[in-house]
């Protein structure tokens, strides 16, 4: 079946260290996101990437890094700069750009990573 | 104050009944509204989309947009406990806009 792979779904991390969240996805879609959920806030949007080597920030990239070396897959590392890493993340695909996040809105999520900083 | 609010419940109803989930929104340069449905502990999934005013409706599920209001509904028609999640909504402006979400909406349905 098609989807978005998160993994893992829960990690826990001490301070200063780096952790990163695989995201795969078998879409064929060519944009992807790095969403972070909060209780009692919205999602907001960390990273994306609209194609193959490219990404952009998001409204809340510091301390987060990306990579896009291949079209299935977008790791997100948290670094030990993320001064509040406690969260539930969520990575996203669109089948384009226009037809997601850049355009009408239409998002494929994963199942998400709760990473919890002990 | 938040671009879009939306009450975050808990809602709880009986099983059966008509279900109104609502969101306002202060941008009226937003013209894609989506509604996403969202199991505990999972991804949510996109429900229900529509584009500028008027009504949408997909089996159980309307979803319903007034512009002059800048008011959003999602109704559920004889709810199940299946249907028990977090319902956000979200919406965006043009194609250089970006997509704005809801705190989301928990529904219970109960036997």
């Amino acid at each position: 079946d098609g989807g978005i792979t998160q993994s893992p779904k829960y990690l826990f991390r001490k301070e200063g260290q780096n952790v990163t969240l695989s995201c795969e996805q078998n879409l064929n879609h060519d944009a992807m996101y790095w969403y972070r959920q909060d209780p009692g806030q919205g999602l907001r949007l960390i990273y994306y990437s609209q194609i193959v080597n490219d990404f952009q920030k998001g409204d809340i990239a510091e301390g987060y890094s990306v990579s896009r070396e291949k079209k299935e897959s977008f790791p997100l590392t948290v670094t030990s700069a993320q001064k509040n890493p406690t969260a539930f993340y969520l990575c996203a695909s669109s089948i384009t750009f226009r037809r997601g996040a850049g355009g009408t809105g239409e998002l494929f999520f994963g199942e998400g990573s709760r990473l919890t900083v002990l | 104050q938040k671009e879009v609010e939306q009450d975050p419940g808990p809602l709880s109803v009986p099983e059966g009944a008509i279900v109104s989930l609502n969101c306002t929104y202060s941008n009226s340069a937003f013209q894609y509204f989506m509604w996403y449905r969202q199991y505990s502990r999972k991804g949510p999934e996109l429900l229900m989309y529509t584009y500028s005013s008027g009504n949408k409706e997909d089996g159980r599920f309307t979803a319903q947009v007034d512009k002059s209001s800048k008011y959003i509904s999602l109704f559920i028609r004889d709810s199940q406990p299946s249907d028990s999640a977090t319902y956000l909504c979200a919406m965006k402006g043009g194609t250089a806009s970006k997509l704005t979400f809801g705190t989301g909406t928990r529904l219970q349905v109960t036997l």
